[in-house]
């Protein structure tokens, strides 16, 4: 079974600050991981993803995140926090090779920038 | 290209009383699902569709039904509302029936139910 815990219902930083938004995830497979974006009043849009190549993620808008399989882990990071990036963040887990009916979400981060 | 489009964007209901969400997408693609988000929550999967004729429940089925008759349509039924269905509709579509989670799923803007 999957599963995906967000730790922390609620991240407030500075701008220009770093932004760390953690994601640990359970898989008895080896998982395909996500971080979906929701803005106010829209739907989730893709930030980056994990397929068990590099594990390292580049996405879009300076988001990055690591896949440390030790830790059970798929933190987002970023260096520096643009006011921009106030959102909801979600952290999702897929058992690899499955199609994607099999996403488990996590219940989300709220992320406030101070300016 | 549109992406994926929801109809209505709001919308109230009494309790018994029955509706269609509506979904189309534009990218012609394969898979799409219907999902729901409570406040604090992530989202759930209602009822997913591989392609046009086929339709397969999610994680939370009940009082629900779809159909996929075409290709670009995923209407979501609400036969008999109940104040358990106030929630954020979200549908969403992703390219291929196999390839795994690694397709990327598209969301629409989602419609906001609320059941009085």
């Amino acid at each position: 079974a999957q599963s995906v815990t967000q730790l922390g219902s609620h991240v407030s930083v500075s701008e220009g600050a770093l932004v760390l938004l953690r994601c640990n995830y359970s898989s008895s497979v080896p998982p395909y991981l996500f971080w979906y974006v929701q803005y106010p009043n829209q739907g989730l849009q893709l930030l980056l993803k994990y397929t068990s190549a590099a594990t390292l993620v580049k996405g879009i808008n300076g988001f990055e995140a690591e896949f440390k399989k030790s830790e059970t882990s798929f933190h987002l990071t970023k260096p520096s926090a643009h006011m921009s990036d106030a959102a909801e963040y979600f952290c999702a887990v897929c058992p690899g090779y499955s199609s994607a009916s099999k996403i488990i979400f996590g219940s989300g981060t709220r992320l406030s920038i101070r300016p | 290209n549109a992406g994926v489009t929801q109809t209505p964007k709001f919308r109230i209901l009494k309790i018994g009383q029955s509706m269609t969400l509506q979904c189309t997408q534009d990218m012609n693609h394969n898979y799409m699902y219907w999902y729901r988000q409570d406040p604090g929550m992530g989202l759930k999967l209602i009822y997913y569709s591989v392609g046009a004729g086929i339709t397969d429940k999610g994680e939370v089925p009940n009082g629900y039904n779809v159909s996929r008759s075409t290709t670009e349509d995923f209407p979501l039924r609400l036969e008999l509302a109940a104040p358990s269905q106030t929630s954020v509709y979200f549908c969403a579509s992703s390219p291929r029936a196999s390839g795994g989670g690694t397709d990327t799923q598209y969301f629409g803007p989602g419609t906001r139910l609320t059941v009085l």
